[in-house]
Parts: structure tokens; sequence; C-alpha cells
């Protein structure tokens, strides 16, 4: 079956414009997460959406982020006026239950932002 | 604040060498789990620990969970060309949190 999709692959941004992530996670999975990764570094959360649970948005780093999950299921990451420091990979993942003991996050192949 | 730091940051080896990678927490975990992410890639799972104390085997690959359940631990016996790539804890804490290990990346010198 297919797996997490995000798109688009790359975008390349000016600084102070708006941008929109895209991410469609496995099918029948419950659980969507944002991550963001910069060149070199680690993952950093950003938000996890479980279900009709309110979203755990703990990880967004200033209220430029922003990210909603329509139907439970295709995901939405919005950066608005992106500045340079905004410049990386955004993966998104998706899990069949949640964060719960025994489940797997499978990756998309993340969309590299480039903020000029 | 719950974070899960890992070490080395980098590891480069001469391949057939053996290689480790540990990570710590600074509160108990529900769970660990590894990924690996090849270079240009995105991270794929591994294998996940839940119990004290427990072992696993993936062929040159073994991973070990604390008896604390706040340290864990990545071997690769031998290793290969093919093991190149960046490998990730992730714990979750008991208050249902997740995060990610900053990453040990490996480079395999044929």
């Amino acid at each position: 079956g297919a797996g997490v999709s995000q798109s688009p692959s790359n975008k390349v941004t000016e600084k102070g414009k708006d941008v929109e992530l895209r991410c469609d996670p496995i099918s029948g999975h419950t659980a969507l997460y944002w991550y963001r990764q910069s060149l070199g570094q680690g993952l950093e959360f950003l938000i996890y959406f479980q279900g009709n649970s309110a979203p755990d948005k703990s990880g967004l780093p200033s209220d430029r982020f922003s990210a909603e999950r329509t139907g439970g299921s295709v995901s939405t990451l919005t950066i608005q006026r992106t500045q340079q420091e905004d410049s990386a990979v955004y993966l998104c993942a998706s899990s069949l239950v949640g964060l719960t003991a025994g489940d797997t996050q499978y990756f998309g192949p993340g969309t590299r932002l480039t903020v000029l | 604040g719950q974070q899960v730091m890992q070490i080395p940051q980098y590891q480069h080896v001469q391949e057939g060498e053996d290689f480790t990678t540990y990570c710590n927490s600074s509160t108990t975990l529900s769970n660990i789990q590894w990924y690996k992410q090849r270079p240009g890639g995105h991270p794929v799972f591994l294998i996940q620990l839940v119990k004290s104390g427990e072992v696993k085997k993936q062929k040159r690959l073994t991973f070990q969970f604390g008896e604390a359940k706040k340290n864990s631990s990545l071997h690769i016996t031998a290793t290969q060309t093919t093991d190149v790539g960046t490998y990730f804890c992730a714990g979750l804490s008991n208050f249902n949190k997740f995060y990610f290990g900053s990453g040990t990346k490996l480079n395999v010198k044929p």
C-alpha cells in the first residue's frame, strides 16, 4: 500500500511569504506528527494529532506556525511570514493508533523548505 | 525539561569494526524506539523496546533497554558500508511525550 506522502518535495520562498506544506498519511492511521529537521540535526517535534482529540501543539516554535488536519486524514502545516531560520526539512509521520506502547511511526519523504 | 541525549554525535569506523550509540533520558521512559536515516532519506523504524532490561537482536544489530528504563544502546557488530546513516533513538515518556535524540551519524570506510 501507499506510504506517507508529502508535497511539495521542495519549496523555495522569499522571506515574509506564507507557505503551506501538505501531508497525506497512510490510510487508516489515526495519528499524525509533524517534525522539523535542520541540516545535519536531529528531529524537532512540532505538533501531534490523534483522532478527534485536541492536537498537541507544544512543539510549535512560534505563533507563525499552525497546522490542521481535515477529516482526520490530510494535514497542512502553515508557516506565516517565513524567516530564514525556518529553512529546514519538514517531516510528516503517521501511526496506526498514537503515542502508545507498540506504535511505529512511518515517515514521509519530507518537504525541503528554503527561505531566501 | 525532558530530554533524550544521544552520544556520540559522529562515529567514523573502518568496515568490519564494531559501533555503539548510546541514548540517555533524564526521566523514565515507557518505551524506546530506534530509527535509521540514510543520507538524503527519511527516518525508518528499526525496533521498539518496552521491558526493563530488554535485549533484542536483528542480525548484526543488538538493542538494549536499561534496567531503569532511562537508557538504551544500539550495537552493530562488524559494520558494513550499508550501515552508513544516522541512528536516532526516540523515547516515550510517562506523560505521553515523544522525544527524539539528536542522532549519531555513522560513517563506514570500506
